[in-house]
């Protein structure tokens, strides 16, 4: 059974550009999650997708947004970057819409907004 | 609104101690509650899910008790080991079902 996985591990971006971080759920998992972790903090919920609809969102503008795939992998994209944005982006997968059941995360990707 | 707190932030045992780590919320219907543990910028690995109509749940040296009427659930990890040194978080569903609400964390650290 494959883990979830993320790519790339990290990121150097500059204020203003554009960036897409990518998720592979985990074998038979049907939704995925995205959290954005800042230092020292909990995760916050950014948004989720079910069976490719997004099916639940967080407090972030519209300028993160994403995407789910047939074979149920993720995007998450970031338009107009601001140094805010540094985080550890973190993907989780599950089976089954919402968050009641067991959430599985990948190992995250590292983002530095200069 | 759901809020997760953890507490202490940080502790340190030497080895082999028996410690709890406390996990409180502040709306006690809810669902369920999982612990997680992150190594240093790394991801979450998923420890223990225990469902609200549970009191208790094992996995090795590691005990999770959930008290929903008192919005409380605590982590106890048996004879700590150097390994076991990470930050530990809780989260419980939000209201509406769609996203995890975490703790801060409490930062472990076990000395040999």
């Amino acid at each position: 059974e494959t883990g979830v996985t993320q790519s790339p591990t990290h990121l150097i971006k500059t204020r203003g550009q554009q960036v897409t971080l990518r998720c592979s759920s985990q074998s038979g998992h049907n939704t995925v999650s995205w959290y954005q972790q800042a230092l020292g903090q909990g995760p916050q919920f950014i948004f989720q997708y079910y069976r490719e609809e997004e099916n639940g969102r967080g407090n972030f503008p519209p300028r993160f947004s994403g995407l789910q795939f047939p074979n149920y992998s993720s995007e998450l994209n970031v338009n107009a970057l601001e140094l805010d944005d540094s985080a550890l982006y973190l993907c989780a997968s599950s089976l089954g819409q919402g968050a009641y059941n067991e959430q599985f995360f990948g190992p995250g990707t590292r983002l530095t907004v200069l | 609104k759901q809020e997760v707190t953890q507490i202490p932030a940080a502790l340190s045992v030497p080895e082999g101690e028996n410690l709890v780590l406390n996990c409180s919320f502040t709306d006690s219907a809810i669902y369920n509650l999982q612990w997680f543990r992150q190594d240093p910028g790394k991801g979450l690995t998923s420890l223990l899910l225990i469902q609200s109509s549970q009191r208790e749940q094992t996995s090795g040296r590691l005990n999770a008790s959930l008290d929903k009427s008192s919005g409380r659930s605590t982590l106890y990890i048996a004879a700590s080991q150097p390994g076991d040194s990470a930050t530990y978080l809780c989260a419980v569903p939000n209201q509406a079902g769609t996203a995890l609400i975490f703790g801060k964390g409490t930062t472990l650290s076990v000395s040999s």
